[in-house]
């Protein structure tokens, strides 16, 4: 089974700011990997999303994420962090099997707050 | 389009009692799924069902059932509330299999066992 791990619980970064949040899956095979936000009171939506092919992947918002297969990791990041980019950020990780599909596993989560 | 709506927004019940919690799409998704959000847990996958009239055990079934008799709606029962069940609510559907899709949330449930 798939599992992902999101070592910073909280992270604080100020407007403007470089940010990276991490993400250490462990699944056998190459999995589908995703990062969620979830602005305060809302659901879950879509960043960005890695299944195959180049591994630098571009998302929605400015974010960007890679995956490196050696290091079992899909760190996110933003060159420039606004403040509205305050969230919750979730990585999940599904499988490629076809009995598995669309049964994600989520990791546990990293607030990010932006300060002035 | 209103993509992912769910009702209600937040609910309070005793313990014992049962309540039924409704998702709605309007995409014409074939995948519809329920899940909890607890604090430093993340989301956990309840029930989810792979098209109308089938359903199937996700990560924390226990407690709940799940009807999708309709194409567009999935809904999680509750027979008999328990404190533990306090959470968060979250729907979401996608298109067809593959893995690889998008799952787009509903705004959640709140719901607060007492």
């Amino acid at each position: 089974a798939q599992s992902v791990t999101q070592p910073d619980i909280h992270i604080t970064v100020s407007e403007g700011a470089s940010l990276e949040l991490r993400c250490n899956y462990s699944y056998g095979a190459t999995p589908y990997l995703f990062w969620y936000v979830q602005s305060p009171g809302q659901g879950l939506q879509l960043l960005l999303k890695y299944f195959s092919g180049d591994t630098l992947v571009q998302g929605i918002k400015g974010f960007e994420a890679e995956f490196k297969r050696s290091q079992s990791s899909f760190n996110l990041r933003k060159p420039s962090v606004h403040w509205s980019d305050a969230a919750e950020y979730f990585c999940a990780v599904g499988a490629q099997v076809p009995d598995s599909w669309g049964k994600l596993q989520f990791g546990a989560g990293t607030q990010v707050v932006v300060t002035p | 389009n209103a993509g992912v709506t769910q009702t209600p927004k937040f609910r309070v019940l005793k313990t014992g009692q049962s309540m039924t919690l409704l998702c709605a799409q309007d995409m014409n998704h074939e995948y519809m799924y329920w899940y909890r959000q607890d604090p430093g847990m993340g989301l956990r996958l309840i029930h989810y069902s792979v098209g109308e009239g089938t359903t199937a055990k996700g990560e924390v079934p226990d407690g709940y059932n799940v009807s999708r008799l309709k194409k567009q709606n999935f809904l999680l029962g509750l027979e008999s509330a328990a404190p533990s069940q306090t959470s968060v609510y979250f729907c979401a559907s996608s298109y067809s299999a593959g893995g690889r899709e998008t799952q787009y949330f509903g705004p959640g449930t709140r719901l607060l066992v007492l």
